[in-house]
This record gives C-alpha cells, sequence and structure tokens, in this order.
C-alpha cells in the first residue's frame, strides 16, 4: 500500500548549522507533498508545501527539493535556531482524489544554543 | 473565526466504555479528517470525509466509527475502546476537494484507555 518513510528519526545540530530531513514515498502518482512542523504540546502545521511540477521550493531559511524519478523529497533548513526545535513530518498525497495525505514517520529536530 | 475546534482535550477511559470526541470546523470547509499519533508512528488517517453525510475509511479504521451529519461537525466514536486506542487524536479540516492544500488541525484530543 501507499508508505512514506522519513529519516532520521531525531536529529540534533548546533545553532546556526543546516538540517536536513528526507522522505521517500510509495505511490507514483503521488503529486503534493508538504511539509508540517509540531512543537511540544501543539497542533501540526503547515510550513512548506511543493507540487510535482516544481523541483525545489524556497520559504526564507527552509526549502525543499523534490526528485519525482526517485520518488524522495528533502526538507533543509539553513541557519538553525532554537525555535526551530520541533517535530516535522512529510507526507504526500494519495492517488485517487480522495483528499488524503500519507504522514510519515517524523523526525525530532533539536537545535542546541 | 475559531478554526477547528475539538471536544474534550484529555480523556480516560476504561476498557470496554464507549465516547465521541468532537470536531467542529468554522471555516466551511468541505473535507475532513481524524488521525491518531503515536510516538515513532507519525500521524495516521482513521476515517475522512469529503462533503456532509459522506464518510471512508483510512489507514487504521478498526475499533473506530465516524458520521458528519452536518457540514461544520465531525464525530469520531469508539464504541468499546481498548488500551490500544490511548492516543492523540487530531482533527483536522481541508477547503477544496484535492489532496493539494493546507490541513488545518484542531489542537489534539489525549485519550487514555486503562
Amino acid at each position: 500500500g501507499e508508505n512514506v518513510e522519513q529519516h532520521p528519526s531525531t536529529l540534533s545540530v548546533q545553532e546556526g548549522d543546516s538540517a536536513v530531513i528526507k522522505c521517500t514515498y510509495s505511490d507514483s502518482a503521488s503529486n503534493y507533498f508538504p511539509w508540517y512542523k509540531q512543537e511540544l504540546g501543539k497542533r501540526p502545521q503547515l510550513i512548506i508545501d511543493i507540487r510535482s511540477n516544481v523541483g525545489e521550493k524556497k520559504d526564507q531559511r527552509i526549502a525543499v527539493t523534490l526528485n519525482k524519478t526517485a520518488k524522495h523529497f528533502s526538507l533543509h533548513i539553513t541557519e538553525t535556531q532554537p525555535e526551530d526545535s520541533a517535530v516535522y513530518f512529510c507526507a504526500a498525497s494519495s492517488s485517487g482524489n480522495t483528499g488524503k495525505l500519507i504522514f510519515g514517520q517524523g523526525t525530532t529536530l533539536q537545535v542546541k544554543p | 473565526n475559531a478554526g477547528v475546534t475539538q471536544t474534550p482535550k484529555f480523556r480516560v477511559l476504561k476498557t470496554g466504555q464507549s465516547m465521541t470526541l468532537l470536531c467542529a470546523q468554522d471555516m466551511n470547509h468541505e473535507y475532513m479528517y481524524w488521525y491518531r499519533q503515536d510516538p515513532g508512528m507519525g500521524l495516521r488517517l482513521i476515517h475522512y470525509s469529503v462533503g456532509e453525510g459522506t464518510t471512508a475509511k483510512g489507514e487504521v479504521p478498526d475499533g473506530y466509527n465516524v458520521s458528519r451529519l452536518k457540514k461544520q461537525n465531525f464525530l469520531l466514536g469508539l464504541e468499546s475502546a481498548a488500551p490500544s486506542q490511548t492516543s492523540v487524536y487530531f482533527c483536522a479540516s481541508s477547503p477544496v476537494d484535492r489532496a493539494d492544500e493546507k490541513l488545518f488541525f484542531g489542537s489534539g484530543t489525549q485519550l487514555s484507555v486503562l
């Protein structure tokens, strides 16, 4: 069935360093790939998304890249700050126009000051 | 405009008890979803609805039922709670009928089944 694998499960970086989280998906019909950030005890919130007709998208310190041939996409955070510490989830749209998103397992990012 | 509101925020049940979680959205969204979040497993879709009066199964539907009698409300029911249903439950809504739109999440319900 449809599956999204996310790595690593935990990531610790020094403030100012870059962080990269990678996801692979199984459904070749997926065409929408959002990333959600969840701070401790809070609800997930969309931080960036990319559609299948685009290879890269940037928004200030965050960027997402997509390789449809290899069926993987990545989140890049540059100049990390302590407030970037959170759990990050990738997701891929499910085929069949159902509105479903399949989420990865999540990455806990810790940015050390 | 409150967005997506979930009630209750916390609940403790004994095995075999039943309960209903309520999700309400005031954004006139067509699509609504129930996810559960467990450590190391991400967000898994339980059931979803593409409009008033419709429901469909997600990835982990067993042990749950849902209803969408009104467009703004999506109810999740546990008929006979089991310890495996201990989890954090999130409701979400989306404005369009494709998967390429932002999900608006509620604040979550922490459920413990003893």
